[in-house]
């Protein structure tokens, strides 16, 4: 079983929400983890977004708009990114990583269509 | 303005050595943890190696231990990766990140420089 799963591909409409999920291996609980995520568009290198653990540990990366947010699922041991009021320019791949076990993790991406 | 430029990216046989250089302005570098990660062609992000500021504390994901090195050059201000025994696996685009100045996960990263191994 993966450290972190992220589903493939994940469609939405300009205007509405999307949650993108990064599912921890069921030995390792999601409370104890800043998680941490990423949004990468073709040809450009990785940008940092931010990253959460609680409403008292979390950081937004520079220059990211607020509607972009994380948040945690633990009954289902995932850690959340939510991009309100979607655009065009939110198409991309987003990826969530962890450090576990002396090594950075990253999930294996989610592909974010806005159509 | 914070900017990091890799280079030393090229074609190398299987088996072969190569050395990026990851160039940083804006910052001194000594002050930030920083790392490597890489992405083969149409694959996802890879973590390669972390280092602490004070470069005492060096991390290497297993798939390059032993075969990759990083160091710094403060005087440069730049930091680079030794890369020996290149796989062809290795090939991809490596990229270089600054991280926080007590480490963490996120980080401002350079344009990358694409490093193909094969015979």
């Amino acid at each position: 079983q993966a450290v972190l799963t992220q589903p493939a591909s994940l469609s939405a409409s300009p205007g509405a929400s999307a949650s993108l999920t990064c599912t921890l291996r069921s030995a390792i609980s999601v409370g104890n983890y800043r998680v941490y995520w990423y949004q990468q568009k073709p040809g450009s290198p990785p940008r940092y977004l931010l990253r959460y653990k609680s409403d008292s540990d979390k950081q937004q990366g520079s220059g990211v708009p607020s509607r972009f947010s994380g948040s945690q699922d633990v009954s289902a041991n995932a850690g959340i990114l939510l991009i309100s009021g979607l655009q065009s320019e939110d198409e991309a791949d987003y990826y969530c990583m962890i450090w576990h076990n002396s090594a950075w993790v990253f999930g294996g991406g989610t592909k974010l269509s806005v159509l | 303005q914070v900017q990091l430029v890799e280079s030393g990216g090229d074609l190398v046989k299987p088996g072969g050595s190569l050395r990026l250089s990851c160039a940083g302005s804006g910052f001194t570098l000594s002050d930030y943890y920083m790392k490597w990660i890489r992405q083969a062609p149409g694959k996802g992000l890879e973590w390669i190696v972390y280092i602490s500021s004070s470069g005492t504390t060096i991390y290497y994901a297993d798939s390059v231990k032993g075969r990759f090195t990083i160091s710094r050059d403060n005087a440069k201000n730049s930091l680079y990766l030794q890369m020996n025994s290149l796989r062809v696996e290795d090939t991809a685009i490596y990229y270089c990140g600054r991280a926080g100045r007590n480490g963490g996960g996120g980080a401002d990263w350079g344009q990358g420089t694409l490093v193909t191994v094969s015979s």
